[in-house]
């Protein structure tokens, strides 16, 4: 099962607007990571943040976590036809038996119009 | 290119042959992970190796799939029997991760391995 669920499933934007994107799960977490997935192909890590972060940023993106409310946003500022791509979050936990469990939610289709 | 690769990037079978996918992690990264991935939904954990250790595996990995990492360098995924369910994308990923488990880095992953069973 997905554990975590994306917010919206799909987000179409002009060109130089911010895109938001949010994750929630349901267990805890030792990370949370997104990633970036252009159509067909594999995935490019974007930003780990770990669960005493609250905030990263890098380059363009921000991420936040929330781990008292189980979400996580990614904003993405000032975007670019060639952030068109679909986004997703992962979360990293340990399950019952004490190994890691990495969970994928949905994923947010982004379109960046030109 | 030092990233992960995975060999091959397509493959087209009959349904009931056998397929075999290969993954080259990240020659640093001591933990190693398969996933499957349908169109429209996100990766869904498959099993993942500590070195050569297979630590877990989800439900997901009937009895037809095995995976193995023989020399904790590159790892294998079998399919026996194949069925027209089994056709979706299958990607491979590599971290780092200190011995105790205690931190776990990114996941870095490979193109993936497309699969079509007709």
């Amino acid at each position: 099962s997905q554990q975590g669920e994306e917010d919206p499933q799909a987000l179409s934007i002009q060109e130089g607007e911010n895109a938001t994107m949010n994750c929630s799960y349901k267990t805890s977490i030792n990370n949370l990571q997104w990633y970036r997935q252009n159509s067909g192909r594999g995935l490019v890590h974007l930003i780990l943040i770990r669960s005493n972060e609250r905030e990263k940023h890098s380059g363009r993106l921000r991420v936040t976590l929330d781990t008292s409310k189980k979400s996580s946003s990614l904003l993405i500022t000032a975007s670019r036809a060639a952030d068109t791509a679909s986004y997703f979050c992962a979360t990293d936990a340990r399950n019952s038996g004490g190994y890691q469990k990495v969970t994928f939610g949905t994923g947010t289709k982004l379109q960046v119009i030109p | 290119d030092t990233g992960v690769s995975q060999d091959p990037r397509h493959k087209i079978t009959k349904r009931g042959q056998n397929v075999t996918f290969r993954c080259d992690p990240i020659s640093e990264h001591n933990r190693l992970y398969w996933y499957r991935q349908t169109l429209g939904q996100g990766p869904e954990f498959l099993t993942y190796f500590q070195n050569e250790a297979q630590l877990e595996k989800s439900r997901l990995l009937s009895d037809r799939f095995s995976a193995e990492r023989p020399k904790g360098s590159f790892s294998t995924l079998e399919i026996q029997r194949t069925e027209q369910g089994d056709s979706a994308m299958y990607l491979c990923a590599s971290s780092h991760t200190e011995t105790s488990g205690s931190r776990v880095d990114e996941q870095f992953f490979g193109p993936g391995t497309r699969l079509t069973v007709l």
